[in-house]
C-alpha cells in the first residue's frame, strides 16, 4: 500500500516559475527522499531530508518537512524544461530495513 | 562510480512462463532492494537483500522471488508470469548503514511486458 500521497497529481507551469510539490504520509518516519523519473526510465535521486530536519537546499531544490503534520514539500525554483518528470516521494519508516514507500508522485510539465 | 545496472532491459514473455531479471549494484553497496512499478499500483516493494539474505519482504504472492550473491549482485524470479506482471521491475542499492538512513540508488529498470 502507498504511505505517501502527493498533491498535485500533475502541474503545468512555464519556464522560470516556481514549481511545488507536496508530499503527505501517514506513520512515523526515518527520513523522506524526494526522486525524479523521466519517461518511464529508472529513478534518479534529489534529495534525503532525515526526521530531524526541517529544511534542506540542493541547488534549485529546497526540500521541507512537517513531522507534527506528516507533510513534506518540494520546491523547484526557476524551472527549466528539462525539469519536466515525474516526482516522487518515498519515505523510510523507523525501524524498516531497505524497503521506501512510495508516493503516487507529481508529474511535472514545464513549457519553454 | 558505475551506477546500478539492470539486465536486461526488455523483456517480452508469454504466459506461464516464468523470468529472471539481474541487478548489479554500486561498487561496495551491501543492500540491493527491488520495487515492481505499475501505472495503476504506482512503486511498490518487492523485496531486499543484504549480505546474500533475504530481510525484508514485500507484499506480493510467492511467485517472486530473489536471491543475493556474494558479490551482493542479485536477481529477482518471477514463475508462472500472470498477464498483471508486465510491469518496469527496478532495482536499487545502498550501502546499508545501520542507521537506517540511507539513500538507495536506482537502475534504469527493466521493463517485463507479459503476452
Amino acid at each position: 500500500s502507498q504511505q505517501g500521497e502527493e498533491d498535485p497529481q500533475a502541474l503545468s507551469i512555464q519556464e522560470g516559475e516556481n514549481a511545488t510539490m507536496n508530499c503527505s504520509y501517514k506513520t512515523s518516519i526515518n527520513n523522506l527522499q524526494w526522486y525524479r523519473q523521466n519517461s518511464g526510465r529508472g529513478l534518479v535521486h534529489l534529495i534525503l531530508i532525515r526526521s530531524n530536519e526541517r529544511e534542506k537546499h540542493s541547488g534549485r531544490l529546497r526540500v521541507t518537512l512537517d513531522t507534527s503534520k506528516k507533510s513534506s514539500s518540494l520546491l523547484i525554483t526557476a524551472s527549466r524544461a528539462a525539469d519536466t518528470a515525474s516526482y516522487f516521494c518515498a519515505t523510510d519508516r523507523s525501524g524498516n530495513t531497505g524497503k521506501l514507500i512510495f508516493g503516487q508522485g507529481t508529474t511535472l510539465q514545464v513549457k519553454p | 562510480k558505475a551506477g546500478v545496472t539492470q539486465t536486461p532491459r526488455y523483456l517480452i514473455k508469454t504466459r506461464g512462463q516464468q523470468v529472471t531479471l539481474s541487478c548489479s549494484p554500486i561498487s561496495g553497496h551491501r543492500s540491493v532492494s527491488w520495487y515492481q512499478q505499475t501505472p495503476g499500483q504506482g512503486l511498490q516493494f518487492l523485496f531486499e537483500y543484504f549480505s546474500e539474505t533475504q530481510r525484508n519482504k514485500g507484499n506480493f504472492p510467492g511467485r517472486f522471488s530473489g536471491r543475493q550473491f556474494s558479490n551482493s549482485r542479485s536477481e529477482m524470479n518471477v514463475s508462472t508470469l500472470e498477464l498483471g506482471d508486465s510491469a518496469l521491475y527496478l532495482c536499487a542499492s545502498s550501502f546499508r548503514r545501520e542507521s537506517g538512513t540511507d539513500t538507495q540508488y536506482f537502475g534504469p529498470g527493466t521493463r517485463l511486458t507479459v503476452l
